[in-house]
């Protein structure tokens, strides 16, 4: 069964930097396109970003342009969201999920979701 | 970027009846559009996919319809594990967006 486990969440300085991964088991993870989603606390979601199958293609959202980016492993079955110049807008529970195609044109919905990883940045 | 809006924001209604939640969008996105259903503490699920697809797994008194700017979800007969939150997403451009949720409580 298709598995996502998020990790590398804390507590984190504003301005300073942090990777988040995802390790993704139970399908073929070098075929498919791979999301990341936020939902800060008590609030409604927010796509992130997005990476095609094969790490050519990447789009992320306006809030997180120029700060934060998304990459991936295939050798690993993993999936990364390096975030720089962190703020406190930023603290939410962040998601990665699964595309059902290679998004390597275009995503489409997400149709296996991790548990989530929290991130607080806070001084 | 496309903005998308939920209505209502909270509902109330008894095991048993039959709901219908909207979602419009700001501009068209002809039929890609997903609902899921978010339970608190966990991850959200997808239900539906291009505006009215049932998911795999997923009970058939859910359906999605709607097209273009104008979409609803529709659960057939209420059951106590259908309270909880649904988020319609837009996928026809980038950026992917979300409708601020409608909450699904028990009257």
């Amino acid at each position: 069964q298709v598995q996502l486990v998020e990790s590398g969440g804390g507590v984190v300085q504003p301005g300073r930097s942090l990777r988040l991964s995802c390790s993704a088991s139970g399908f073929t993870f070098s075929s498919y396109g791979m999301h990341w989603v936020r939902q800060a606390p008590g609030k409604g979601l927010e796509w992130v970003a997005i990476i095609s199958n094969d790490g050519s293609n990447t789009y992320s959202g306006d809030s997180v342009k120029g700060r934060f980016t998304i990459s991936r492993d295939n050798s690993m079955n993993t999936v990364y969201l390096h975030m720089n110049s962190l703020r406190p807008e930023d603290t939410a529970v962040y998601y990665c999920a699964k595309d059902p195609t290679s998004a390597t044109r275009d995503g489409h919905y997400l149709d296996y979701w991790g548990q989530g990883t929290l991130v607080t940045v806070s001084s | 970027d496309i903005q998308m809006t939920q209505s209502p924001s909270t509902l109330s209604a008894s095991e048993g009846d039959r709901v219908t939640i909207t979602c419009r969008a700001s501009q068209s996105i002809s039929r890609w559009l997903a609902w899921y259903q978010q339970k608190p503490g966990k991850a959200p699920k997808v239900l539906i996919y291009k505006a009215s697809s049932l998911e795999g797994g997923v009970p058939s008194r859910f359906s999605g319809s709607g097209s273009g700017t104008e979409f609803t979800l529709t659960i057939s007969s209420l059951q106590p594990d259908d309270f909880a939150t649904y988020y319609c997403q837009q996928y026809d451009r980038y950026p992917y967006t979300f409708g601020q949720g409608t909450k699904l409580e028990i009257k």
